[in-house]
C-alpha cells in the first residue's frame, strides 16, 4: 500500500478564495482524522471520520471549514473562504480502528493563504 | 517542513550514544501512551506505545517507559543515527477513545 495520500503537496491561494484539500486513506482503514500543524499551536484534531461517518467535528474551528468522506476511500477538507490565519500544514491519517493509537499519517499538505 | 514551535524543546546527542527524551502528561485516565516521530517535512510516524497497566516496553532500539507515579514518560533510543533526527511527540489516548492528546514535542538533534 502507498500509504495516506494526500494532495495538493502545496497550496498557495489568496485570502478570500476556497481551498480543497484531499485525502485517500490507507484501504481497509475505517478511521480518518484532519488535523492542522502550526508552530504555535502544534498538531490540533480538526475532525474524525468511522466508516465514513463524522464522529466528532468539536476541532473544527469556524463554520468556513467544513470536511466530507463520501466513501471508504476518500476525504475532502474544504476551507471557504480562506483566510490567512488558515496558513498551515493540515495532515489527514487513517487507522485501522478508533480506539488504535498507530495512525498513519500522510505527507501532509502545506496551505499558504496570502 | 515547519512543524514545530519557536521554544521547542531541543536534546543534542552525540551520533552513537543513547538518547532520552522525556514527557509529562496529564490524564491519569489515559489508557495508551504513546511515541511518535516527525521528520521535517513529512507525518508523524508511529514509534511504540505503552498501555496503562505497563510499565516498560521494548522496540528495535526503543525502550518506552512509564511511571505512572509522576505522570512521566520517556523513550530510550540506543546508538542514536542521523536518522534518528526529528521532533518526537508523546501522546496519550484516552480510555479506548479514538481522540490522542499530543504534547508540544521535543527536537532531538545528532551531532556527529
Amino acid at each position: 500500500d502507498a500509504g495516506v495520500i494526500q494532495s495538493p503537496r502545496h497550496e498557495v491561494t489568496e485570502m478570500g478564495q476556497e481551498v480543497t484539500l484531499r485525502c485517500k486513506p490507507i484501504s481497509g482503514h475505517n478511521s480518518l482524522f484532519w488535523y492542522r500543524q502550526t508552530m504555535m499551536r502544534g498538531l490540533e484534531l480538526l475532525i474524525y471520520f468511522n466508516n465514513n461517518v463524522p464522529i466528532d467535528d468539536s476541532g473544527m474551528p469556524e463554520d468556513r471549514f467544513s470536511a466530507k468522506m463520501p466513501n471508504a476511500s476518500f476525504s475532502t477538507l474544504k476551507i471557504q473562504p480562506s483566510e490567512p490565519r488558515d496558513s498551515a500544514v493540515y495532515f489527514c491519517a487513517s487507522s485501522f480502528r478508533g480506539g488504535s493509537t498507530e495512525a498513519f499519517f500522510g505527507q501532509g499538505t502545506r496551505l499558504t493563504v496570502v | 517542513g515547519e512543524s514545530v514551535g519557536l521554544h521547542l524543546p531541543t536534546l543534542s546527542v552525540q551520533e552513537g550514544d543513547n538518547s532520552i527524551i522525556n514527557c509529562a502528561y496529564s490524564n491519569s485516565a489515559s489508557d495508551y501512551f504513546i511515541w511518535y516521530k516527525q521528520e521535517s517535512g513529512k507525518g508523524p510516524q508511529f514509534i511504540i506505545d505503552i498501555r496503562s497497566n505497563m510499565d516498560k516496553r521494548q522496540g528495535q532500539r526503543v525502550t518506552v517507559l512509564l511511571n505512572k507515579t509522576v505522570k512521566h514518560l520517556s523513550l530510550q533510543i540506543a546508538a542514536t543515527q542521523p536518522g534518528d533526527s526529528a521532533v518526537y511527540f508523546c501522546a496519550e489516548n484516552k480510555g479506548g477513545n479514538y481522540q490522542l492528546i499530543w504534547g508540544a514535542g521535543t527536537k532531538l538533534i545528532i551531532k556527529p
